[in-house]
């Protein structure tokens, strides 16, 4: 099994929707998750990132982790065309100096 | 806003050629890592570094790749003989200290090797 799971995709909503992102892990001393947003050849660019399991919100993007499950899920409200990129899931088990831990990423595209 | 720096933006080498990516991590970060990301596929971690050395290597990163910071604020990463499959982007990370977790990417370094 793999140690991260995310759909690659492809993703395609209307301008306006609400989106939902998701990954699953197999790891259960994960407790540090990130979503990063990457548009095409360029680096990762952090979005949220959470410590282990309940909610938080920034603006549009709420990012949720539910450790019992080993799932977490990024939602985008109100999606607008810019939010048009890959968004990858990354975690780690430890704070600090560790490696991130990355799915393979979703392509969204948001439609106008 | 502080952001992590990579040059050069694309390089392209030949094989069993050595290959110097640079990297100007976030000023006051202490943790330093490269990535890689071959076309299609996940980021992968290659290695972690720390008060100046090695904290943490994936199989990935053999005796063909070393690490090091010259100066107070590059960071670089060498291939010494590269090959065809090293072709990929390189990321240059950062992290603060040892409360975050968090780590901050550069744009990466397009390696392609012919």
């Amino acid at each position: 099994q793999k140690e991260v799971e995310q759909d690659p995709g492809p993703l395609s909503v209307p301008e306006g929707a609400i989106v939902s992102l998701n990954c699953t892990y197999s790891n259960s001393a994960f407790q540090y998750f990130m979503w990063y947003r990457q548009y095409s050849r360029k680096g990762p660019e952090l979005l949220m990132y959470t410590y282990s399991s309940g909610n938080k919100e920034d603006g549009r993007f709420t990012a949720q982790v539910d450790k019992s499950s080993k799932y977490i899920s990024l939602f985008i409200r109100d999606s607008q065309p810019s939010d048009s990129a890959t968004y990858l899931c990354a975690m780690s088990a430890h704070s600090g100096n560790t490696p991130l831990v990355f799915g393979k990423g979703t392509r969204l595209s948001v439609i106008a | 806003e502080p952001e992590v720096t990579q040059t050069p933006s694309h390089q392209v080498t030949q094989m069993g050629q050595e290959v110097i990516l640079r990297c100007v991590p976030i000023s006051n970060h202490l943790y330093f890592y490269w990535y890689r990301q071959i076309l299609g596929q996940k980021v992968e971690f290659l290695v972690s570094f720390y008060n100046n050395e090695i904290s943490e290597k994936s199989e990935i990163f053999d005796d063909q790749f070393s690490v090091e910071r010259p100066d107070g604020s590059n960071f670089t990463l060498k291939i010494r003989s590269t090959k065809l499959e090293d072709s990929a982007m390189y990321f240059c990370a950062s992290g603060e200290g040892p409360s975050s977790y968090e780590q901050y990417f550069g744009p990466g370094t397009r390696l392609t090797v012919t």
